[in-house]
């Protein structure tokens, strides 16, 4: 079935670095979505895109569709401590006859002040 | 709070036993999806319903799991039975629509079981 991989896996930053992290897929996805997760929360939708080529801001946050619908990254600009959790793309499989949605490995992100 | 909402937040179970896990989804929201986290792992997806149809069930273990989402009241994940293995994460998510450009879904603070 589809995968989609993150990397970094993991990353501490000390406040004030920016961060770029990044998603890759074997197979095509139409959309591509970003999820925060905080600990014993549910995932926190920060953005979504649509488009191959698109970029797309929320706040300090940056996301891109990939040229070959393959890939996405997610870049967070000047983080903070609360930036802390861990980050997820998803998607829904290309093709696919309903919207259930793919989710990457994961990223955590530890900001230290 | 508009969100969707999901209950019990905690939920301990002996072998054995049954798991009820409910949700609601967001005001105006018919379609609801089911997830379940492991530790340290991403979602995986289970189940995905609409009020009173199972759209899609591909996720769903074979045995013991079962959903629905009646036409009046919350969507129900039933775990018959439960075994260590299903301690876990549950998640749901809600959205507006099936199909076409809006893929977003909007989770709830999901159920933690654990089983004894």
């Amino acid at each position: 079935g589809q995968q989609l991989n993150q990397s970094p896996q993991s990353m501490f930053i000390q406040e004030g670095e920016d961060v770029s992290m990044n998603c890759t897929s074997s197979s095509i996805f139409n959309t591509w979505l970003w999820y925060k997760q905080d600990p014993g929360e549910g995932p926190v939708l920060l953005i979504a895109l649509y488009k191959a080529g698109e970029l797309t801001s929320n706040g300090r946050l940056t996301a891109q569709f990939g040229i070959t619908r393959k890939d996405s990254f997610l870049n967070i600009s000047a983080s903070i401590p609360s930036d802390v959790g861990i980050y997820f793309c998803a998607g829904p499989p290309y093709g696919g006859a309903t919207n259930k949605l793919i989710f990457g490995t994961g990223t955590l992100l530890a900001v230290q002040p | 709070n508009a969100g969707v909402m999901q209950n019990p937040r905690h939920l301990v179970r002996r072998r054995g036993q049954e798991a009820r896990l409910r949700c609601s989804p967001m005001k105006g929201h018919s379609h609801v999806y089911w997830y379940r986290q492991l530790p340290e792992e991403g979602l995986k997806f289970m189940v995905y319903l609409q009020k009173e149809n199972i759209i899609d069930e591909s996720g769903m273990p074979k045995e013991r799991f079962s959903a629905e989402f009646p036409k009046e009241g919350p969507s129900i994940l039933r775990i018959q039975q439960v075994v260590r293995g299903d301690s876990a994460a549950y998640f749901c998510a809600s959205s507006p629509l099936h199909s076409g450009l809006n893929n977003e879904q909007f989770f709830g603070p999901g159920t933690r079981l654990t089983v004894l």
